[in-house]
């Protein structure tokens, strides 16, 4: 069965450095999500790709994060300068498309310190 | 705005005993649902979903939920519950489109199982 892959699965880094996250969508899936979840709370939307073109980064701090996909298939998320409040779980999800039913990847869990 | 509220953060249940997990949404037309369960350190799966029709719908593992639009609940039900059930479950409701946009997801209740 095809799935969401994730990479790094665990991040650890100090405050100030940049990291970046990677995630390859089921193949065939036109939409990408990036979801933020913090401990003890539900996931919530960063970014939403159709293709490479952003549709809905509302939530997405743009002042330290980013994201992109490039050729309309596998994304990355950076984030830089990091901060101790963005300890959490990234998980990416994909769907056929807009408005289809989301799958989620393992996600990355990354420790702020 | 859209909203979930999930009451129980804990659940604690006996192997074999039934389930019910409870889901109130907030949303001004026809709701998306989902039911998803992730797992310690894990992302989420996918249990069940409903978008239109029948209002009991089946999903993985043995669950199942029923939308009643008049109480705008979508509770999760097993009729017997295994050890392996112990994680994480999340509702979420989806607009837009097909309604699987902008998902906007519960706190979350966690399943203890009893042995």
């Amino acid at each position: 069965e095809a799935e969401v892959a994730q990479s790094p699965r665990y991040k650890i880094t100090e405050k100030s450095q940049a990291v970046a996250f990677w995630c390859d969508p089921i193949s065939g899936h036109a939409t990408l999500y990036w979801y933020r979840q913090i401990l003890g709370q539900g996931p919530e939307l960063l970014v939403q790709f159709q293709d490479e073109s952003v549709v809905d980064d509302s939530q997405l701090p743009k002042d330290r994060f980013s994201a992109e996909r490039l050729k309309g298939v596998d994304s990355t998320l950076k984030i830089q300068p990091a901060e101790l409040g963005d300890s959490a779980m990234y998980l990416c999800a994909s769907s056929l498309g807009a408005g289809e039913t989301q799958y989620f990847g393992p996600g990355t869990r990354l420790l702020v310190l | 705005a859209q909203s979930v509220t999930q009451p129980d953060i804990h659940i604690t249940v006996s192997e074999g005993a039934s389930l019910e997990l409870r889901c109130n949404y907030s949303y001004g037309a026809t709701p998306y649902l989902f039911w998803y369960v992730q797992s310690p350190g894990q992302g989420l799966q996918l249990l069940l979903k409903y978008f239109s029709g029948d209002t009991l719908v089946q999903g993985i593992k043995g669950f199942e939920a029923e939308f009643k639009r008049s109480q705008s609940s979508f509770n999760l039900r097993k009729p017997s519950v295994h050890w392996s059930d112990a994680a994480e479950y999340f509702c979420a409701v989806g607009a837009g489109g097909g309604g699987g946009n902008k998902l906007t997801f519960g706190t979350g209740t966690q399943l203890k199982v009893e042995l």
